[in-house]
């Protein structure tokens, strides 16, 4: 089946430590994004990439890197300057195109971090 | 002020009620509206994609904009328990960047 896998489902980082969290995708989809979401609040867009080796910041990059050297794949390296990295992230991909053919985003099912 | 408001809920019918989930905005130049579900430790499910004003219908659910006033709205007919999760909804320009913008989301509870 086509889909986007996220791992893990949970992460636990201690202080000072990187963590990297997983978003492969199988659906030929050109464009991937990180999302973070807090309870109560809608997703913050971290970073998007719409080719592979291209990546731009998104509102909240600050703590955060990504690469994109293969299009399957956008990992997301939560740094230990990222001072309150708990919170479900997610990972999302979508089809490049113009108007109405730029298709919706499919998200992953998220990992959850959270701080030892 | 957020640039997309939703009422966070939760709201709670009973089951078989007619639910009405909306959404308001403060850009004008969003023409592309999407209504996400998403259950509880689960990534956003898309589950209508509309542009510009109109209504569009899908089985139980239907979407409708209306741009003159922001505001959006997803219609549940027939709620089951099974659409108790969190609706999202989220919106974008129309450009090639496919940037969107969500709203907080409204947590829904429909009880048998």
């Amino acid at each position: 089946d086509g889909g986007i896998t996220q791992s893990p489902k949970y992460l636990f980082r201690k202080e000072g430590q990187n963590v990297t969290l997983s978003c492969e995708q199988n659906l030929n989809h050109d464009a991937m994004y990180w999302y973070r979401q807090d309870p109560g609040q809608g997703l913050r867009l971290i970073y998007y990439s719409q080719i592979v080796n291209d990546f731009q910041k998104g509102d909240i990059a600050e703590g955060y890197s990504v690469s994109r050297e293969k299009k399957e794949s956008f990992p997301l390296t939560v740094t230990s300057a990222q001072k309150n990295p708990t919170a479900f992230y997610l990972c999302a991909s979508s089809i490049r195109g113009q108007g109405f053919s730029n298709q919706p985003q499919h998200f992953g099912d998220g990992t959850r971090l959270s701080i030892l | 002020q957020k640039e997309v408001e939703q009422d966070p809920g939760p709201l709670s019918v009973p089951e078989g009620a007619i639910v009405s989930l909306n959404c308001t905005y403060s850009n004008s130049a969003f023409q592309y509206f999407m209504w996400y579900r998403q259950y509880s430790r689960k990534g956003p499910e898309l589950l209508m994609y509309t542009y510009s004003s109109g209504n569009k219908e899908d089985g139980r659910f239907t979407a409708q904009v209306d741009k003159s006033s922001k505001y959006i709205s997803l219609f549940i007919r027939d709620s089951q328990p099974s659409d108790s999760a969190t609706y999202l909804c989220a919106m974008r320009v129309d450009n090639a960047g496919n940037m969107l913008t969500f709203g907080g989301g409204t947590r829904l509870m429909v009880k048998p």
